[in-house]
């Protein structure tokens, strides 16, 4: 079982809809991040949580450390939006352990 | 601005030979790390570095190596290539010194790396 579990591992949405994705983990951790991965290639980080709930624009991340659990939602979702959202969480050092990822899919 | 580069973007080699993959950064980070993706599988570790003279194993470090002899640089070397090893390669920097759980890793833009 891997230590990072995103789901789902696809999704496909209208423009405009409401996207969540998940993470959960089965060890402790310091801080969980969040990436995004462009068709591209490229990856960029979006964001860095160790408690509570941060807000880019319309992204929104959430973590609940006690239930070893993160979301990630995207608001009124835009066809720039499709990429993969991968979740990576660290373990004290700079080491960090990757899901999988989810492939978001945003149609107009 | 400051930024990490990778090269080759896309290289093809056979089996046996000796590669070696650059990455360098103008973020003066002292962390780097070289990580490989592969369909079903999150990015893994290779190979990390804390500082300059110090490179450590990740969970996938048969078969490369690395140096560090300056802060902006840390090739990755392939050093008989084998087919398992065809892959994309990214290399990321960060600015901690270990320990510190907040800091961004920047990646660069990957290697397509296909052995034949």
């Amino acid at each position: 079982k891997n230590e990072v579990e995103q789901s789902p591992q696809n999704l496909t949405a209208q423009e405009g809809e409401f996207i969540t994705i998940n993470c959960s983990y089965s060890v402790g951790i310091s801080a969980l991040h969040w990436l995004q991965q462009h068709p591209g290639g490229g990856i960029v980080s979006l964001f860095m949580l160790s408690s509570g709930k941060k807000k880019h624009g319309r992204l929104i991340a959430t973590i609940n450390i006690q239930e070893k659990h993160s979301s990630l939602h995207i608001t009124a979702s835009h066809p720039r939006d499709s990429a993969v959202y991968i979740c990576a969480v660290k373990r004290g050092t700079d080491k960090l352990i990757f899901g999988t990822g989810t492939r978001l899919q945003v149609f107009p | 601005d400051a930024e990490i580069t990778q090269s080759p973007r896309h290289k093809i080699t056979e089996t046996g030979r000796q590669v070696t993959l650059a990455c360098h950064q103008t973020w003066n980070h002292n962390n780097m790390f070289w990580y490989r993706q592969d369909l079903g599988h999150g990015l893994r570790l290779i190979h990390y570095s804390y500082g300059v003279q110090d490179t450590n194993k990740g969970e996938v470090s048969d078969g490369y190596s690395v140096s560090r002899s300056n802060t902006e640089d840390l090739p990755l070397t392939l050093e008989s290539a084998a087919s398992s090893q065809t892959s994309v390669y990214f290399c990321a920097s960060s600015e901690s010194s270990g320990g510190t759980p907040g800091d961004t890793q920047y990646f660069g833009p990957g290697t397509r790396l296909t052995v034949l």
